[in-house]
């Protein structure tokens, strides 16, 4: 069965400092990985996906993230926070055909300080 | 709508109370996804439908909770004689597959949840 660790439960970074969210999977064979946001109040939504080929990916609002199959990580990364940016990060595995739920790490918060 | 949308937003009920969370997917969407969001927990999985049928209820955690989708649309997810330790937000999301099979590479849109109190 496929897991998911995030070290980090809560981070806080000052406005316009780059960020790193670390993510840790478990999983036999090749992964699909997966980076959601959830602000206050909303639902989650996606920022990022990796299935295969690169293994640096581009997202929305100016996030990345890098597989590395060697240390089985999925990083989220963004050069400069937003004040927007405050929320929780949740990094996500799937299994891929026949196996359709995701499984997701316990999230990291994340504040922003001026 | 444009989106997933879930009801009620907030639900609080006594200890042994049943309770019915709704949740309507995007229009068109084939795939429907229950999970839990306990308190310092991540998403945990629930259950799934692919049109009305369930192919994976495992992470059901008791007979106490259901669910049901009818029309390929609407679904509702059942917890029966309620406990404390149910208290949660209850998220669904729904997908549509890209590829005729679903599959995890599918993207599911989240609804905003429902927030649930037992007391």
């Amino acid at each position: 069965a496929q897991s998911v660790t995030q070290p980090d439960i809560h981070i806080t970074v000052s406005e316009g400092a780059s960020l790193e969210l670390r993510c840790n999977y478990s999983y036999g064979a090749t992964p699909y990985l997966f980076w959601y946001v959830q602000s206050p109040g909303q639902g989650l939504q996606l920022l990022l996906k990796y299935f295969s080929g690169d293994t640096l990916v581009q997202g929305i609002k100016g996030f990345e993230a890098e597989f590395k199959r060697s240390q089985s990580s999925f990083n989220l990364r963004k050069p400069s926070v937003h004040w927007s940016d405050a929320a929780e990060y949740f990094c996500a595995v799937g299994a891929g055909f026949g196996n359709e739920k995701l499984t997701f790490g316990t999230g990291t918060r994340l504040t922003i300080i001026p | 709508g444009a989106g997933v949308s879930q009801s009620p937003s907030n639900k609080v009920t006594e200890k042994g109370k049943d309770v019915e969370l709704r949740c309507d997917p995007i229009s068109g969407h084939t795939a429907l996804y229950w999970y839990r969001q306990s308190l310092g927990q991540g998403l945990e999985f629930l259950i799934y439908f692919q049109g009305n049928s369930a192919p994976d209820k495992s992470g059901l955690p008791s007979d106490r909770f259901s669910a049901e989708r009818t029309g390929g649309s609407v679904s509702t997810l059942t917890i029966q004689r309620t406990q404390q330790e149910d208290s949660a937000v209850y998220l669904c999301a729904s997908s549509m597959p890209t590829s005729g099979v679903t599959s995890s590479t599918d993207t599911q849109y989240f609804g905003p949840g429902t927030r649930l109190t037992v007391l």
